[in-house]
């Protein structure tokens, strides 16, 4: 079983909206926890990094948070534009362990 | 910095053919590499690790002899896809660490493979 699940699989939003995208895990301990935008045909880009212990970290119009006794976190997204259609991928991180990838979650923005 | 660059970024190939892959660090030296396969609407799949000079370690279920990896320098890295077939085709991804056998941050553009 994969042990990052990302919810929802997909998710259509008018452009302008907000959304939240959530990730729960299994892997533990880990030393950050990323978000990748993967648009398609491309490979992943990071948008935010948070180490175990920071709750949240925004980057531009991306906000990540992060709940270790829960093991979730989530990534909000203000403001949408036709340019965030994509898939967002979480990732914890453990040094020199094999990078555990989420099921990820596509997003479609629509005028 | 931290930028990796693959080309090409889409090939499409005969069945029977061989396909090279390559991946470059621009701004730094790769001391590892690693390659990764996606399938549609799924997650990166490791393949294989390189470390520069040495041989690859490939993951369960990957055959090193069809999928050549040569990491020669400490800028580049290949994957040769030997003797490509349909179930081959796939988006293949390079990732690069300057440190020795430490995961990567930083992702390569991807190569859309399509065997015909």
């Amino acid at each position: 079983k994969n042990q990052v699940e990302q919810s929802p699989q997909s998710l259509i939003i008018l452009e302008g909206k907000n959304c939240t995208l959530q990730c729960n895990y299994t892997v533990s301990p880990f030393s950050n926890l990323r978000w990748y935008k993967q648009d398609t045909g491309r490979g992943p880009v990071s948008l935010t990094i948070m180490t175990f212990s920071e709750n949240t970290k925004s980057n531009g119009r991306y906000t990540a948070t992060l709940d270790a006794d829960t093991k979730q976190s989530s990534l909000h997204i203000t403001a949408s534009q036709l340019s965030d259609s994509a898939s967002y991928i979480c990732v914890p991180y453990f040094g020199n362990e094999k990078l555990t990838f989420g099921t990820g979650t596509r997003l479609t923005i629509i005028p | 910095g931290a930028v990796v660059s693959q080309h090409p970024s889409w090939v499409i190939c005969k069945s029977g053919t061989s396909v090279k892959i390559e991946c470059r660090s621009l701004d730094f030296q790769a001391t590892t590499m690693f390659w990764y396969r996606q399938f549609p609407k799924q997650s990166l799949m490791l393949m294989a690790t390189s470390n520069e000079g040495s041989k690859a370690t490939y993951e369960q279920g990957v055959e090193k002899d069809k999928f050549l990896i040569n990491h020669a320098s400490l800028t580049l890295s290949t994957l040769t896809v030997t003797s490509a077939h349909p179930e081959d085709s796939s988006f293949y991804i390079c990732s690069a660490s300057p440190d020795r056998g430490r995961r990567s941050y930083t992702f390569g553009s991807g190569t859309r493979l399509t065997v015909v």
